[in-house]
């Protein structure tokens, strides 16, 4: 059983169309949630950490929220450009403090 | 050059070659990583070093070696691999062990075993 989930696994919008992607997690400890875009082709790029409940960090069109089980990423009026997968991950004792990602969600933002 | 840089980017080998995978930082960071990225699965894990320990994922089979020579190189060691080893493999560097480990990632080398 994975220990970070991400859904949904694909989401398709439309530009403008505004929506969220969501990360929850099993494990207990939590020191870190993270979040990464990956572009075809290369590796992931670090977007924001989320250190504790209630937490919110913002960046352009992208807002991530985090809940004692879960996080958000908040995508709002998406372009074209923020196509790309969306990766989650955890950071806990249990893992030696070793990020553990999730599989990620793969935006397509139509124009 | 800034960042993490992987060689080669691409690499296509037969089950019997021998090959190696290189990754350069140049962040200063303390601690380096290998992931293995297949397709609709988690990035996994495969080795870390930090300050010259090593941690490795126990689930990775002896056909992969790595080497680190410092804290700014290193290097996957391929021999005998299988076509279910193709993949994309991920290089990460962080700060290193108590601190935030936000990872910073190389392009990754396409490995494709025929």
């Amino acid at each position: 059983e994975d220990q970070v989930t991400q859904s949904p696994e694909a989401l398709r919008l439309q530009e403008g169309e505004s929506s969220s992607l969501n990360c929850s997690y099993t494990v207990s400890g939590l020191r870190g949630l993270f979040w990464y875009r990956q572009d075809p082709g290369k590796g992931p790029e670090f977007l924001f950490t989320l250190y504790s409940a209630g937490e919110e960090k913002e960046k352009e069109r992208l807002k991530a929220t985090l809940t004692k089980k879960e996080s958000f990423l908040h995508i709002t009026a998406p372009k074209p450009e923020d196509s790309a997968t969306y990766l989650c991950a955890v950071q806990h004792p249990g893992g030696s403090y070793i990020p553990t990602f999730g599989r990620g969600t793969s935006l397509i933002v139509h124009p | 050059e800034t960042g993490v840089t992987q060689t080669p980017r691409h690499l296509v080998m037969g089950m019997t070659n021998k090959k190696s995978l290189k990754c350069e930082q140049h962040l200063g960071h303390n601690a380096m990583y290998w992931y293995k990225q297949s397709a609709k699965k988690p990035l996994e894990l495969m080795f870390v070093y930090s300050l010259e320990e090593r941690v490795e994922n126990n689930s990775v089979p002896s056909r992969f070696s790595p080497e680190c020579p410092n804290s700014s190189h290193l290097f996957l060691h391929l021999h005998t691999l299988q076509p279910e080893d193709s993949a994309l493999y991920l290089c990460a560097s962080s700060q290193g062990p108590g601190t935030d480990e936000k990872l910073f990632f190389g392009s990754g080398t396409q490995l494709s075993v025929l």
